[in-house]
């Protein structure tokens, strides 16, 4: 079964500091990996997505995200964190064969911004 | 263009009950998704409409249910609530539904059971 793992629940960082959160999927091939963000009492907002080509995603507000096909890994980084930044992290992936929108999310990484 | 609406934003209903959800897509999107966000399940596939038919359907009890209007906009129902219903509810639309489109997120409905 396809699945979408992230292993840290909660992440603090502080400001200024560069931040990656860790997403590995289960999947048959390679799918379609985003990465989305959720602030308190919002909707979520797509940071950047993965289908093919160059394994480096740029997304906004600063953020990229890398594919590895090897690892199953499509982690999420930026380089330097701001303390707009706090928020709920979701990882995810939408099968590559169906045609049809259906994604399968990871339990989200919250992340803390100290001053 | 304006973006997912949701209405409404918030709702109590007691166990027994039923209760209906709406869902304005961005105009010309004609996919429109509902997902299920929980603390202890996360977010979950409910149902995917498309050009008024169900395309996809998530693991679900048929208490829930939904369907989709020739202008897209879509409505989900829940029958006989149950206190683990309790839950924000996103609806997302793209323009065609097909796996790689960005999906954009309407702010949600937060429904209580009580």
């Amino acid at each position: 079964a396809q699945s979408v793992t992230q292993p840290d629940i909660h992440i603090t960082v502080s400001e200024g500091a560069s931040l990656e959160l860790r997403c590995n999927y289960s999947y048959g091939a390679t799918p379609y990996l985003f990465w989305y963000v959720q602030s308190p009492g919002q909707g979520l907002q797509l940071l950047l997505k993965y289908f093919s080509g160059d394994t480096l995603v740029q997304g906004i507000k600063g953020f990229e995200a890398e594919f590895k096909r090897s690892q199953s890994s499509f982690n999420l980084r930026k380089p330097s964190v701001h303390w707009s930044d706090a928020a709920e992290y979701f990882c995810a992936v939408a099968p590559f064969s169906g045609g049809y929108n259906k994604l399968i999310f990871g339990a989200g990484t919250r992340l803390a911004v100290h001053p | 263009k304006a973006g997912v609406t949701q209405t409404p934003r918030y709702l109590i209903k007691t166990r027994g009950q039923q209760v209906t959800l709406s869902c304005s897509p961005i105009s010309g999107h004609r996919s429109v998704s509902w997902y299920q966000q929980t603390p202890g399940q996360g977010l979950q596939f409910l149902f995917e409409y498309f050009s008024e038919t169900q395309r996809n359907k998530g693991n679900f009890p048929g208490r829930f249910s939904g369907r989709q209007f020739s202008n897209s906009r879509s409505e989900m129902n829940v029958s006989t609530l149950e206190l683990g219903d309790s839950a924000l509810y996103l609806c997302a639309s793209s323009l065609a539904g097909t796996g790689s489109e960005t999906q954009y997120f309407g702010p949600g409905t937060r429904l209580l059971v009580l």
